[in-house]
């Protein structure tokens, strides 16, 4: 049964800084893995989607990697600003069964002015 | 964009009482799911519907229902709420057949408390 990992839960950072947050799964037949952000009360919104075949993902400041060998991922964000704050959360949808995307609980960032 | 919107962002509802939480997306996905939210837990599923009168039993449908009559509306059914039920409710949409493959939207989410 795939499961899905983040740590931390919570990590406090000064506005500026370059920050990396883990995912691990145990499955690593995966179609997909993706990382989304969660604003306090609020719903999620994607922000990167690595196919099993990519090895990683640009957006801006945001960069996804994946290796699916040793079952990890890891978004890093560049020059950290308040605005990040927020919980991140890794998804991975398996190969087979598609429609069960397996969510991890989440890492609380915080990114002090 | 597409657009998810949840009927309530908060409700406090009686043990015992039945409720219904409605989704209702605007991009014409086929795909439409249901899922809660508790600390520590992550996302987990409780219903999928892949089409009009489709449904698909998640990881956690115990206690819950669904209905979908229209493309774009998705509702959760709990029969006779009960105060484990409490949580936060995440409705989400996608636009494949293999939804779990393509990037879901999901809705503000709907924070239910049962007393």
């Amino acid at each position: 049964k795939q499961e899905v990992t983040q740590i931390p839960a919570a990590l406090s950072v000064p506005e500026g800084e370059n920050l990396v947050l883990n995912c691990s799964f145990t499955d690593s037949a995966i179609y997909n893995l993706q990382w989304f952000r969660q604003d306090p009360g609020k719903g999620l919104t994607s922000l990167l989607l690595i196919q099993s075949s990519q090895r990683e993902q640009t957006s801006g400041r945001l960069n996804a990697s994946l290796d699916k060998s040793s079952g990890r991922s890891t978004l890093y964000i560049a020059a950290s600003q308040p605005g990040d704050s927020a919980t991140y959360l890794c998804a991975v949808a398996p190969l087979v069964g598609g429609f069960k995307t397996i969510f991890g609980a989440g890492t609380r960032l915080f990114v002090k002015a | 964009d597409v657009k998810v919107t949840q009927s309530s962002r908060y409700l406090v509802k009686r043990t015992g009482e039945k409720v219904f939480l409605e989704c209702v997306q605007d991009m014409d996905h086929e795909n439409m799911f249901w899922y809660r939210q508790d600390p520590g837990l992550g996302l987990r599923l409780i219903y999928f519907s892949y089409d009009v009168k489709m449904k698909e039993k998640g990881d956690i449908p115990e206690g819950y229902s669904v209905s979908r009559e229209k493309k774009e509306r998705f509702s959760l059914i709990l029969e006779s709420a009960s105060t484990n039920q409490t949580s936060m409710y995440l409705c989400a949409s996608s636009s494949t057949f293999d939804a779990g493959r393509e990037t879901q939207y999901f809705g503000p989410g709907t924070r239910l408390l049962v007393l």
